[in-house]
C-alpha cells in the first residue's frame, strides 16, 4: 500500500483480556516503531526494529506488552492481561533506512484506539 | 534524556492570519533532528517540516517556516496565511543523530477560525 496500514482501527476490550495490534509498514521499510499516545497528550516511544531485529524496547511499560516482527515486514504488539490503564491510541510508524546510518523522516499509520473496559 | 517542551496547550488564529507555535528541547548532543507533526482528528500524524541541528537556514516549507534558535534550544512553527484545514495538534519532535525514536511534546491545538 501507499502508506503505514494498522488494524483494527478501534478495539475494544474487557480488562484482563489479551490483544493483538497489527502494522503494515510501507514496504521496503527497514526501520518500524510503536508508539502509545494518552489521550490529550504526546506519543511515547515503545519500541523498535530493524528488519526483523528488535533493537530497543526499552519503552514498553511492563511485561504485559510484548512486539515482534518476525519476517521484518509487519509487526504485532501483545497486550496481556490488559489494564484500564492500557487504553490509548497506539501508533505505528515506519521508516526507510536504519537510525544509525541515515536520517529519514518516520511515515505514521492512522492509529489502532484501544478502550480498555 | 532529551525533553521537548510545548508551552502552549490551545491556539487560536482568523483565517488568512499568521500564528506562530512554541517548542524548546533539552539535550546534550550537539546534531539531532526536530520536527514538526500535525495531527488532524483523523489521528494520522503528517509531518510537516523539519530541521537538521547542524544546518543554520531556518527550513521553509511553502506557509510554514520555522525559526531554529539553537543556542536557546528552541524551534518554533510560524503557519503564514492559516487555512481553516490547518485546524489540528501540532506536535514538536526530537531526534538524536543516532537515536532511534523521537521524543514528542505534549502538543497544541490550534483552532482556524473563519
Amino acid at each position: 500500500g501507499a502508506g503505514v496500514s494498522q488494524s483494527p482501527r478501534y478495539k475494544v476490550a474487557k480488562r484482563g483480556q489479551d490483544v493483538a495490534l497489527r502494522c503494515d509498514p510501507i514496504s521496503g521499510h527497514v526501520s518500524l516503531f510503536w508508539y502509545q499516545q494518552a489521550l490529550g497528550q504526546g506519543p511515547e516511544f515503545l519500541t523498535y526494529f530493524q528488519n526483523e531485529a528488535q533493537l530497543d524496547k526499552s519503552g514498553l511499560p511492563s511485561d504485559r506488552f510484548f512486539a515482534e516482527r518476525p519476517e521484518g515486514s509487519v509487526s504485532t504488539l501483545k497486550i496481556q492481561r490488559t489494564q484500564q490503564e492500557d487504553s490509548a491510541v497506539y501508533l505505528c510508524a515506519s521508516s526507510l533506512a536504519p537510525r544509525a546510518k541515515l536520517n529519514q523522516p518516520q511515515h505514521f499509520g492512522d492509529g489502532t484506539r484501544l478502550s480498555i473496559l | 534524556a532529551q525533553t521537548v517542551t510545548q508551552s502552549q496547550p490551545e491556539m487560536s488564529v482568523q483565517e488568512a492570519e499568521t500564528v506562530t507555535l512554541s517548542c524548546t528541547y533539552d539535550t546534550s548532543e550537539s546534531n539531532y533532528y526536530l520536527f514538526w507533526y500535525k495531527q488532524p482528528p483523523s489521528r494520522q500524524m503528517i509531518l510537516v517540516i523539519r530541521q537538521e541541528a547542524y544546518k543554520q537556514q531556518n527550513a521553509t516549507e511553502n506557509r510554514f517556516s520555522v525559526n531554529f534558535q539553537k543556542a536557546a534550544k528552541s524551534f518554533s512553527l510560524k503557519i503564514s496565511d492559516s487555512q481553516l484545514g490547518d485546524t489540528a495538534m501540532y506536535f514538536c519532535a526530537f531526534e538524536g543523530e543516532y537515536g532511534n525514536k523521537l521524543v514528542f511534546g505534549a502538543g497544541t491545538i490550534l483552532r482556524v477560525k473563519s
